[in-house]
């Protein structure tokens, strides 16, 4: 089963405009994930937030957390048309690194 | 430094077969995770290895199996496979050692068709 869900589920901007996605999950967590997928292809790892943190930053991108409401946010800033493809957040939850998924955002950024 | 590869790359069976999958984890790597992307959704967790013993398992039937060999490698196995098998297999390496958390690193997938 989806532990998320991603909103929206699709999302098409302008090259340079801001793109935001929004996460939301279930349970209790320990650090959530973001992925990026290229034409279902293998999944990139972007950025790793723990529970503890609120906020954080890498190049272009902005992730936040907040784990009262269950929900996380990624923001990629200036997009770039390189930068279409799916992303798909996902939980941490107990050890061993198992990694639940959420359904995806697919975003389209056009020239 | 190589990272997560997968063979084969495509793979068509018929209802019924069996198939192998395979993953080289990344170097340096101890831990592979299974995962099962159907078309449109997100990756599925199947199951992890790590010291050659499954150590968590997903929502999958006993028809997925797997094995972790000493050099960290990996198959999956399937038995009778059905239509619904048909899908993007993922396989992650990470390293159980580290914080909980560790980034996860994906290969490129082995896409396999069910007929």
């Amino acid at each position: 089963s989806q532990q998320g869900e991603e909103d929206p589920q699709a999302l098409s901007i302008q090259e340079g405009e801001n793109a935001t996605m929004n996460c939301s999950y279930k349970t209790s967590i320990n650090n959530l994930q973001w992925y990026r997928q290229n034409s279902g292809r293998g999944l990139v790892h972007l950025i790793l937030i723990r529970s503890n943190e609120r906020e954080k930053h890498s190049g272009r991108l902005r992730v936040t957390l907040d784990t009262s409401k269950k929900s996380s946010s990624l923001l990629i800033t200036a997009s770039r048309a390189a930068d279409t493809a799916s992303y798909f957040c996902a939980t941490g939850t107990g050890g061993g690194n198992k990694l639940t998924f959420g359904t995806g955002t697919q975003l389209k950024v056009e020239l | 430094d190589a990272g997560v590869t997968q063979s084969p790359t495509h793979l068509i069976k018929t209802r019924g077969q069996q198939v192998t999958l395979r993953c080289s984890p990344k170097s340096g790597h101890d831990t592979v995770s299974w995962y099962q992307q159907a078309l449109g959704q997100g990756p599925q967790f199947i199951f992890q290895y790590y010291e050659e013993e499954e150590r968590q398992r997903g929502n999958f039937p006993d028809r997925f199996s797997g094995h972790q060999f000493p050099n960290y490698s990996s198959e999956l196995n399937v038995n009778a496979l059905l239509l619904g098998d048909s899908a993007l297999y993922l396989c992650a390496s990470s390293l159980v050692a580290g914080a909980v958390g560790e980034t996860q690193y994906f290969g490129p997938g082995t896409r396999l068709l069910v007929l």
